[in-house]
């Protein structure tokens, strides 16, 4: 029973390196989301998606790209990455219906990928 | 534009009660609540659709007043395991937007 799963766990590059951060999802959930975690800011959420082949902006896009060529898997990559991209990264997913069955089912996230950039 | 949530940190004895206060300055569809210890992932705790409904999960409820768009998480009688940092999340369109954290720290 993985739920949401992160590669990653730790990494640490060079300013100018690029990278892609995993998530996959063994819940069939058709949503799927990317945070980042920085002290005193939050949860800021930097692309989603609705669906196999789509993708969408959040709160703080720039610098990052997804990718969710597969259902079940959500790409996220830095092409150039920067020391303001040092953060803690999350990944979570949900069902289309967070309302079903008498129960309320929220988001579930990863454990979370620890980038820091030199 | 974040939630704001308020206060931005708790001390509590084992026992006490506490409020964690959300608001927005957007129309909302729902609030979500979740709970995230110290190196961990956030975990969800609760979903509130509707102005005015109010929902309870052990010790803990909140309320969500739509007209308002604030929300509020109410902590009972609060144990050592509720120690953490606290979210409110408002759900618009497909997408979460969370606030920026109350640290609640209880101690024996």
């Amino acid at each position: 029973n993985a739920g949401v799963t992160q590669t990653p766990k730790f990494r640490v590059l060079k300013t100018g390196q690029s990278m892609t951060l995993l998530c996959a999802q063994d819940m069939n959930h058709e949503y799927m989301y990317w945070y980042r975690q920085d002290p005193g800011m939050g949860l800021r959420l930097i692309h989603y998606s609705v669906g196999e082949g789509t993708t969408a902006k959040g709160e703080v896009p720039d610098g990052y790209n997804v990718s969710r060529l597969k259902k079940q898997n959500f790409l996220l990559g830095l092409e150039s990455a920067a020391p303001s991209q040092t953060s803690v990264y999350f990944c979570a997913s949900s069902s289309t219906t967070l309302y079903r069955q008498g129960r309320n089912y929220g988001y579930t996230f990863g454990s979370g990928t620890r980038l820091t950039v030199v | 534009q974040q939630p704001v949530q308020s206060p931005q940190a708790v001390i509590l004895r084992e026992g006490e009660d506490a409020v964690i206060n959300c608001s927005s300055s957007k129309a909302l569809y729902s609030v979500h609540w979740y709970r995230q210890k110290h190196g961990e992932a956030p975990v969800f705790l609760m979903i509130l659709l509707k102005g005015g409904e109010q929902k309870g999960h052990d010790k803990i409820s909140a309320s969500f007043n739509e007209k308002k768009q604030q929300s509020s998480l109410y902590l009972t009688a609060s144990q050592l395991s509720y120690s953490g940092t606290y979210f409110c999340g408002f759900h618009n369109t497909d997408k979460l937007i969370f606030g920026t954290g109350t640290r609640l720290q209880v101690f024996p």
